[in-house]
């Protein structure tokens, strides 16, 4: 079945630092989202990606979707203690809405 | 966020019960979906629906079944709960793509 990857499991920052999670998929997705979730939390909606080396920010993070729509990054620069939690990939291989998930990469910032 | 609610909340069972976690929407989407979240796996989808009695299975469905019968609702079933099934449930709704999540349901074991 298909599979989404993400790396790292665990980062830890510090504060204003910038940091990348990597998101990689076995099969070519139709599209990506990006979730955050919050300590205690349900998962937040971030972004959804489209298109083939699509870029999109949002104040300090900037989302990047892979040319051969397999891979994706979220980037954040000069981390705040607001930006800690964990940061879900979702990928869908058509457009059935049906996501499937990456295991999250859980940041922690040092003040 | 949209207005979904999940129930119980928490939920202590033995082993061998049937547990049901209910799943309530009030935004009229219609897409539904369970999901279970266990540390290291992420989110895993157990059953979606895209629209009244339609389900499918998602990966990890063996030993869950879900009904929905009216829009609004959409039960998850344990019918023999196991440790294995030691989990934080969650609901979640969609209409374009986007998924909406409910609170979570914590459902213990033992």
């Amino acid at each position: 079945g298909q599979q989404v990857m993400q790396i790292p499991q665990y980062q830890h920052v510090q504060e204003g630092e910038d940091f990348t999670t990597y998101c990689n998929s076995s099969t070519t997705l139709s599209n990506i989202q990006w979730y955050k979730q919050r300590p205690g939390g349900h998962p937040v909606f971030l972004i959804q990606l489209v298109k083939s080396g699509e870029v999109k920010k949002q104040k300090r993070l900037t989302f990047q979707f892979g040319e051969a729509k397999k891979n994706s990054s979220l980037h954040i620069t000069a981390t705040q203690t607001t930006d800690v939690g964990t940061y879900f990939c979702a990928g869908s291989l058509s457009n059935d809405y049906k996501l499937s998930f990456g295991a999250g990469t859980t940041v922690t910032v040092r003040a | 966020d949209a207005g979904i609610t999940q129930s119980p909340r928490h939920k202590v069972t033995e082993t061998g019960t049937p547990v049901t976690l209910r799943c309530h929407q009030t935004e009229n989407h219609r897409y539904m979906y369970w999901y279970r979240q266990d540390p290291g796996h992420g989110l895993r989808l157990i059953h979606y629906s895209y629209g009244v009695k339609d389900t499918d299975k998602g990966e990890v469905s063996d030993g869950y079944s879900v009904s929905r019968s009216k829009t609004e609702d959409f039960l998850l079933t344990l019918e023999s709960a196991t440790s294995s099934q030691t989990s934080v449930y969650f609901c979640a709704t969609s209409i374009t793509g986007e998924l909406f999540f409910g609170e979570g349901s914590r459902l213990t074991v033992l």
